[in-house]
């Protein structure tokens, strides 16, 4: 398929432990997005690139989050001493970084359990 | 503080009716408007948007009307059918690339 791919589907790790999450943008599109969603909300920004560097970090809830995309294209998003209430689904989106459409087309996730 | 808010968890609505989906936001600084579809286990897929110039959009049986007076959007989907059953998450994009969402509507169509 063509669309934004992320894996794992599923991770669940203890606490304190370190994860990787992986995504896979549409072929093209320079603009890549990380979300977090957690139950009963809605997804909440994360970090934004555009081509290898991070334009937008805003959204990181503090220094145990961090993202790369080291040749513009896949992405991971990484988190340190991981904690109970990291558990979410990890939604990466990409998009075409032209115009005023900021159409953005989501990849089906990562749920996150931290035990 | 939610910049973008759904009241309304939850709608039911007949089959063949119109569904309305409402939106409000704080931030005058949006000027840009999504509605996503989402099923469960999978990610948001973009239905429609609005830029803050217009007021209507138009795509099918879906209509979004934008009011910035009273920073409203709403989400019509007439005639209503049995796969609209989903979650529908309102976005805006403001100076920063990143869309904020509400917390979703979750849209269920009844026989």
């Amino acid at each position: 398929g063509a669309g934004v791919s992320q894996t794992p589907s599923n991770k669940v790790t203890e606490k304190g432990k370190y994860v990787e999450l992986r995504c896979d943008p549409i072929s093209g599109h320079t603009a890549l997005y990380w979300y977090r969603q957690s139950l009963g909300q809605g997804p909440e920004f994360l970090i934004y690139f555009q081509g290898t560097g991070a334009a937008d970090d805003s959204g990181l809830p503090n220094d145990r989050f961090f993202a790369v995309r080291p040749e513009g294209s896949v992405s991971t998003l990484k988190i340190q001493r991981t904690e109970r209430g990291d558990s979410a689904v990890y939604l990466c989106a990409s998009s075409f970084r032209q115009g005023e459409n900021n159409e953005q087309f989501f990849g089906p996730g990562t749920r996150l359990t931290v035990l | 503080d939610q910049q973008v808010k759904q009241n309304s968890p939850s709608l039911s609505v007949q089959e063949g009716r119109i569904s309305i989906l409402n939106c409000d936001y704080t931030n005058s600084m949006f000027d840009y408007f999504l509605w996503y579809k989402k099923y469960p286990a999978e990610g948001p897929t973009f239905l429609i948007s609005i830029s803050s110039i217009k007021d209507k959009n138009e795509d099918g049986r879906f209509t979004v009307f934008l009011n910035k007076s009273a920073k409203h959007l709403s989400l019509h989907i007439v005639p209503s059918q049995p796969g609209d059953s989903a979650v529908y998450f309102c976005a805006a994009r403001g100076s920063a690339d990143g869309l904020t969402f509400g917390k979703g509507t979750h849209l269920i169509i009844q026989p």
